[in-house]
């Protein structure tokens, strides 16, 4: 139990576009999700909380109009990096959390390479 | 703020013990432990929610030191399938979010 997929695994985009990132909670109701950026050697930095219905709750240093979360359902939340750029290039772990569990649950990660 | 881990890395025989510290500058409600490959998410390996807990499963156990905003994690007779890279993650008391620590790079040789 407790599975959270990510899609696309992989993603290479253009300088400019916009490129979005689903998580799902396969089976478990996500009351709360997170988005992580992690850069080669670096550890895992919250860019944002979300919870269902709501507007995400961004981190310090983290440009809300450039990185576009939804969380739409319990199980559905989207992260769209607009206008991407080479600097946007990292590796994107989201995570989410139960109603009745302190755990959280990653996804396998979507690695973004902006040329 | 970043939660803190020492050592930053630690080099291994298999069936070395190695100890990872993870020291908080916040008060803490609940430390999460988790290992990442290269390339991959990080998996979960325990959670410690109390002052005082200690857990564990196989060879690794976790203590919670609630008063000194500390945790160690402890790998005994270290496997080569334990390397990798060893996170913290710190729940503080007034908000709901994991804050990664620093990491600590463990690599087990046979």
């Amino acid at each position: 139990g407790a599975v959270v997929s990510q899609h696309p695994s992989w993603v290479i985009c253009k300088s400019g576009t916009s490129v979005k990132i689903e998580c799902r909670s396969l089976d478990f109701q996500a009351t709360t999700m997170f988005w992580y950026r992690q850069f080669p050697k670096q550890s895992l930095m919250l860019m944002a909380t979300s919870n269902e219905g709501s507007k995400a709750t961004y981190e310090q240093g983290v440009e809300k109009d450039k990185f576009l979360i939804n969380h739409a359902s319990l199980t559905l939340s989207t992260l769209t990096v607009t206008s991407a750029h080479p600097e946007d290039s990292s590796f994107y772990i989201c995570s989410a959390r139960g109603t009745e569990a302190y755990e959280q649950y990653f996804g396998p990660g979507t690695r973004l390479t902006v040329t | 703020q970043q939660p803190v881990q020492s050592p930053q890395a630690v080099i291994l025989r298999e069936g070395e013990d190695a100890v990872i510290n993870c020291s908080s500058s916040k008060a803490l409600y609940s430390v999460h432990w988790y290992r990442q490959k290269h390339g991959e998410a990080p998996v979960f390996l325990m959670i410690l929610l109390k002052g005082g807990e200690q857990k564990g499963h196989d060879k690794i156990s976790a203590s919670f030191n609630e008063k000194k905003q500390q945790s160690s994690l402890y790998l005994t007779a270290s496997q080569l399938s334990y390397s990798g890279t060893y996170f913290c993650g710190t729940e503080a008391v007034e908000t709901d979010k994991l804050i990664f620590g620093t990491g600590t790079r463990l690599q087990v040789f046979p």
